[in-house]
């Protein structure tokens, strides 16, 4: 039964180049949520995707950044033209139902891919 | 509000307990989690707790809460050196009797643990 997986787990892009992190998610949960962790810092929401539906990206910022959960294949976050402060962790977690309660609602978290970006 | 605190750094010796803190600002009914993070890895769910609940125990951990003042803890019994990691608490409030997992976290608490 494999965990939430996340592909690359370590990524380095140039100033101005596009980055793309995957996120697959636990078998039978359809939630995604993507997280971002600045150094020495917690995780900060960015957005919730039920599949094909963005359900809240009020944590993504309004430019360069993007997110999608197509009916096939795995969550994408897209990071366009980046920048240095975009360099962090970059974690996902999936969930059977988008409820919170209990153990339906729980979140499990992918490894993370951490992004370097020079 | 949303924000969620917790103190950076506990260090104890093995074979202590450790106490985490965390307060939280939300007023209505919420989810509390407790997440540890190991060096260079993800997010690993310890365990959670309703605000209608004042104390949890699983095993080695036991969270308390008070809801008055808002203030959340996690004890660790018998401490080892493998839990020497980053705890993060998490909150998840409820709106209206359901909500989504938009969780607000912590800045995390360093758990150093000495032989």
């Amino acid at each position: 039964n494999a965990g939430v997986m996340q592909n690359p787990r370590h990524l380095v892009r140039r100033r101005g180049q596009e980055a793309r992190l995957r996120c697959s998610p636990m078998k039978g949960h359809s939630h995604v949520y993507w997280y971002r962790q600045l150094p020495e810092e917690g995780l900060k929401f960015m957005v919730y995707l039920q599949k094909e539906n963005i359900i809240d990206e009020s944590g993504m910022p309004k430019e360069r950044f993007s997110a999608e959960f197509p009916k096939e294949g795995p969550s994408i976050l897209r990071i366009q033209q980046v920048v240095r402060g975009d360099s962090a962790a970059y974690f996902c977690a999936s969930s059977y139902s988008g409820l919170a309660g209990g153990k339906i609602g729980e979140q499990y978290f992918g490894p993370g891919t951490r992004l370097t970006v020079t | 509000g949303e924000d969620v605190e917790q103190s950076l750094f506990l260090s104890v010796r093995e074979g202590d307990s450790s106490v985490i803190n965390c307060t939280y600002t939300d007023s209505s009914s919420t989810y509390l989690y407790w997440y540890k993070q190991e060096p260079g890895a993800g997010l690993q769910l310890l365990t959670y707790i309703f605000s209608n609940m004042d104390m949890k125990q699983d095993q080695r951990l036991t969270v308390l809460l008070n809801k008055k003042d808002k203030h959340l803890s996690l004890r660790i019994a018998d401490t080892q050196t493998g839990d020497s990691a980053i705890y993060f608490c998490a909150e998840l409030p409820i709106a209206g009797g359901t909500s989504y997992g938009k969780l607000t976290f912590g800045q995390g608490t360093i758990l150093t643990v000495h032989p």
